[in-house]
């Protein structure tokens, strides 16, 4: 079983849909890390969270330790948000999701 | 500002050859991490370090895997002898602290024939 678990593993939308990606743990965290992926390769960390809710821009992401969960959302999606994302988590050692694959259509 | 510098960019090699990695964290972080990507297991660490000593290398595949950081600005990931299987994306990414967001290089990918 994975310590982190990530849904759905792929993700079609429309532009200017609102997006949910799910993320799960098993494991005690010290923080959470969510990460995208551009097609080139590139890695961006977009937010780091131990507790409630960060926003940037058109991203938020949230998360409840009771629950052991994270969501990464995005509003008013572009294509330009078509990218892997990935939940990581530290605590005694990282943990990496397997990511979510986003397309968004025009 | 220059972010997380890593060389090279690509390198193809054949296997039993030895492979140096390098990386130059950004001006002021005290940890960086090297981490490998592959298509079967996706983003694993490999080994960190928090103000040039080595904190966890549990990640490190096996012997054939070293990691140095010689001062604060500059960091190497060795392989030797190298293997086809090491092929794959390596990043190297630092931060202010280990529990701070993380700052990725444009990652080196690795061929090994």
């Amino acid at each position: 079983k994975n310590e982190v678990e990530q849904s759905p593993q792929n993700l079609t939308a429309q532009e200017g849909e609102f997006i949910t990606i799910n993320c799960s743990y098993s494991v005690g965290i010290s923080a959470l890390h969510w990460l995208q992926q551009h097609p080139g390769g590139g890695i961006v960390s977009l937010f780091m969270l131990s507790s409630g809710k960060k926003k940037h821009g058109r991203l938020i992401a949230t998360i409840n330790i009771q629950e052991k969960h994270s969501s990464l959302h995005i509003t008013a999606s572009h294509p330009r948000d078509s990218a892997v994302y990935i939940c990581a988590v530290t605590g005694n050692q990282f943990y990496f999701g397997t990511g979510t694959s986003l397309t968004v259509i025009p | 500002d220059a972010g997380v510098i890593q060389s090279p960019r690509h390198e193809v090699t054949e296997m039993g050859q030895e492979v140096t990695l390098r990386c130059k964290p950004i001006s002021g972080h005290n940890s960086l991490f090297w981490y490998r990507q592959t298509m079967m297991r996706g983003l694993e660490l490999l080994i960190y370090f928090n103000n040039n000593v080595p904190i966890d290398d549990s990640g490190m595949p096996e012997d054939r895997f070293s990691a140095k950081m010689p001062n604060a600005s500059f960091s190497t990931l060795k392989i030797q002898p190298s293997e086809p299987r090491d092929s794959a994306v390596y990043f190297c990414a630092s931060s202010s602290l280990d529990n701070q967001p993380q700052h990725f290089g444009d990652g080196t990918r690795l061929s090994i024939l």
